[in-house]
């Protein structure tokens, strides 16, 4: 069965670091496109990052404070967040983008709260 | 960047009628690579449309996705009771891949 279980947040200061895993199964991350997606609650959706191979793209509410990586051999995403901002404050999925035909995000983790409060 | 716009905010409609959804680029979407997702409460959101207009796998035909360019549209032929949601459109022609802000389509 393909599925994305994430792991990591909670609650940080202002200033802080925090690491949130997604452990993939049923496919290979390695081979895709794998992307982070964050929701703010009660608020819509904020695409965050993506990585295919060395290659890896952020918004630029995150760039150079956010860093996107995988580790092949244990098949996870990573998304390091340092200087975590109040309005880092969101429920975040991982997601992969499964490349061509599709180009899209086609299967989501069930999400993971990060707060960001003093 | 694309700044993606949704039309309307909110659409209030009942079961059995058709739902029209818009969205519009600020600039040229290229390849038409435009998505549409629907997300219930409590759930993560689930891909509906790729490329515009392909649906994806296990997706009812009642939905249906259109546009080129700038403008796109979801249609939901006949609208069933759980089809009731928010719904986003998504770019991934060029980096950052923008969301618009969401139409929420309610029960009337």
């Amino acid at each position: 069965e393909v599925q994305l279980v994430e792991s990591g947040g909670g609650l940080i200061q202002p200033g802080g670091s925090l690491r949130l895993s997604c452990a993939a199964s049923g496919f290979a991350v390695s081979n895709l496109y794998m992307g982070w997606v964050r929701q703010a609650p009660g608020r819509g959706l904020e695409w965050v990052s993506i990585i295919y191979g060395a290659a890896t793209y952020y918004a630029d509410s995150v760039r150079g404070r956010f860093t996107i990586s995988s580790d092949t051999s244990k098949n996870t995403l990573y998304l390091q967040m340092n200087s975590l901002r109040a309005e880092d404050t969101a429920l975040y999925y991982c997601a992969r983008d499964p490349g061509l035909p599709v180009q899209a995000f086609d299967v989501w983790g069930q999400g993971r709260m990060v707060t960001v409060s003093s | 960047e694309i700044v993606l716009t949704q039309f309307p905010g909110t659409l209030s409609l009942s079961p059995g009628e058709r739902a029209t959804l818009s969205c519009r680029a600020s600039q040229t979407v290229s390849s038409s690579y435009l998505a549409w997702y629907q997300q219930k409460p409590g759930q993560a959101p689930r891909l509906l449309i790729y490329r515009a207009s392909s649906r994806a796998t296990g997706v009812p035909d009642r939905f249906s996705g259109s546009g080129s360019g700038t403008d796109f549209t979801l249609t939901i032929s006949r609208l069933e009771p759980e089809d009731f949601a928010v719904f986003y459109c998504q770019q991934y022609g060029s980096s950052p891949y923008s969301f618009g802000q969401g139409t929420k389509l309610e029960i009337k």
